[in-house]
């Protein structure tokens, strides 16, 4: 894949196992946060985004959780399918001092699932 | 489908060549933005482009430029490239520079 040559976190679980994948954030000025995944050969695809003025939000067998003290995001998957294995990225935004908005985006965690 | 195309989706130039990498969305989207993903760096932001105006360029050599015809077009336009430039080159869009970014599919290229 893409990744290949970059040592990236990698998480592995069984078929059906709920999956934890977490990330650290820079900025304690970031106030927007998305996670995306990306699958072999594609690019990366929006799974869900969440705003710093929440804590939880759930989608389809996703949810995001941020602890904005220790500036810490996490994905988590329910009932993981062959499907779900791809590189997950989470990604912060904030203003710049130009008044603009930046995207940053983590090296990302490579999740395997097992048959 | 993102709404976010480009082609060719894989290229292999030599180190003479001058190429073209082509992006449209079809969302509506006032930004663009080119990245590179390649095998030893995780997403590198290179152009954005806000209402076809470029708004940051992130200390990328010259023989990469862009272009930005129209808010739904986006080019990057190569030039002897380096084996080193050979990576997945992202496009992505969204409605305004730096929120919520859809991406394309990429194009593989490979400088030999």
């Amino acid at each position: 894949g893409e990744s290949v040559g970059l040592h990236l976190p990698t998480l592995s679980v069984q078929e059906g196992d709920n999956s934890i994948i977490n990330c650290a954030y820079s900025n304690s000025a970031s106030d927007y946060f998305i996670w995306y995944k990306q699958e072999s050969g594609k690019g990366p695809q929006f799974i869900i985004d969440i705003r710093s003025n929440m804590d939880k939000r759930q989608g389809q067998r996703v949810t995001v959780l941020l602890n904005k003290t220790v500036k810490h995001l996490s994905l988590q998957i329910a009932a993981t399918q062959p499907g779900d294995s791809a590189v997950y990225f989470c990604a912060e935004n904030m203003h710049q001092d130009t008044g603009r908005r930046a995207l940053t985006f983590g090296s990302g965690t490579r999740l395997q699932v097992q048959p | 489908e993102t709404g976010v195309t480009q082609t060719p989706r894989h290229l292999v130039m030599g180190m003479t060549n001058k190429k073209s990498l082509k992006c449209e969305q079809h969302l509506g989207h006032n930004a663009m933005y080119w990245y590179k993903q390649s095998a030893k760096k995780p997403l590198e932001l290179m152009f954005v482009y806000s209402l076809e105006e470029r708004v940051e360029n992130n200390s990328v050599p010259s023989r990469f430029s862009p272009e930005c015809p129209n808010s739904s077009h986006l080019f990057l336009h190569l030039h002897t490239l380096q084996p080193e430039d050979s990576a997945l080159y992202l496009c992505a869009s969204s409605q305004e520079s730096g929120l919520l970014q859809y991406f394309g599919p990429g194009t593989r290229l490979t400088v030999l």
